[in-house]
């Protein structure tokens, strides 16, 4: 059981060029999230979905979108990376978002230099 | 903005001595967890508490919540040097349907 798998973990891009973040989850479940974490920022919302083909904007969702065609999938675009964008970024699902079943699974993170 | 703040930002003390971190919130909650985050890697859930919940326990951990100061603690007992972590409390926000907002964390160091 492989739980939240993000690729790749680490990248180093230029100024301008754009990129993808893979999200992948094996639990079957509803809804995902990306997060961004920076040093003293702690972890801010970028994007989530609370189920297939859907989106919503978080706290910080600007220079980047999202797809989640397939439900075990949730992709991180940014279309022309800043340096700004340079941090480390972490998807994590949930089965819901109900009190009993409310527990977030996080992946290991992706590490993003923009140069 | 963020919904959770813990407080202090670190914290260090010798293995065996308690550990308390705080965290309060702006908005009213459905449940609060918190989470801990070993360096380089994810979170990872420990613990949630409802609103309509006062007080928690697992293992050596102790959560309380005081909806009306809009604050929780987080206590672990009998520290270990393997409890080094960051600590994040989340939150929420009352609204079915929406995301978990997370603090910016307290550091906790242990030494031996």
């Amino acid at each position: 059981n492989a739980g939240v798998t993000q690729t790749p973990k680490f990248r180093v891009l230029k100024t301008g060029q754009s990129m993808t973040l893979l999200c992948a989850q094996d639990m079957n479940h509803e809804y995902m999230y990306w997060y961004r974490q920076d040093p003293g920022m702690g972890l801010r919302l970028i994007h989530y979905s609370v189920g297939e083909g859907t989106t919503a904007k978080g706290e910080v969702p600007d220079g980047y979108n999202v797809s989640r065609l397939k439900k075990q999938n949730f992709l991180l675009g940014l279309e022309s990376a800043a340096p700004s964008q340079t941090s480390v970024y972490f998807c994590a699902s949930s089965y819901s978002t109900g009190p009993s079943l409310y527990t977030i699974y996080f992946g290991e993170g992706s590490w993003l230099t923009v140069v | 903005s963020q919904q959770g703040e813990e407080d202090p930002q670190a914290l260090s003390i010798q293995e065996g001595e308690n550990a308390t971190m705080n965290c309060s919130y702006k908005t009213s909650i459905n449940n609060l967890q918190w989470y801990r985050q070993n360096s380089g890697r994810g979170l990872v859930h420990l613990i949630l508490i409802r609103s309509n919940e006062r007080e928690k326990h697992s293992g050596r951990l102790r959560v309380t919540l005081d909806t009306s100061k809009k604050s929780s603690s987080l206590l672990i007992t009998a520290s270990r040097a393997a409890d080094t972590a960051s600590y994040f409390c989340a939150t929420d926000g009352g609204q079915a349907g929406t995301a978990l907002i997370f603090g910016k964390g307290t550091t906790l160091s242990v030494s031996s």
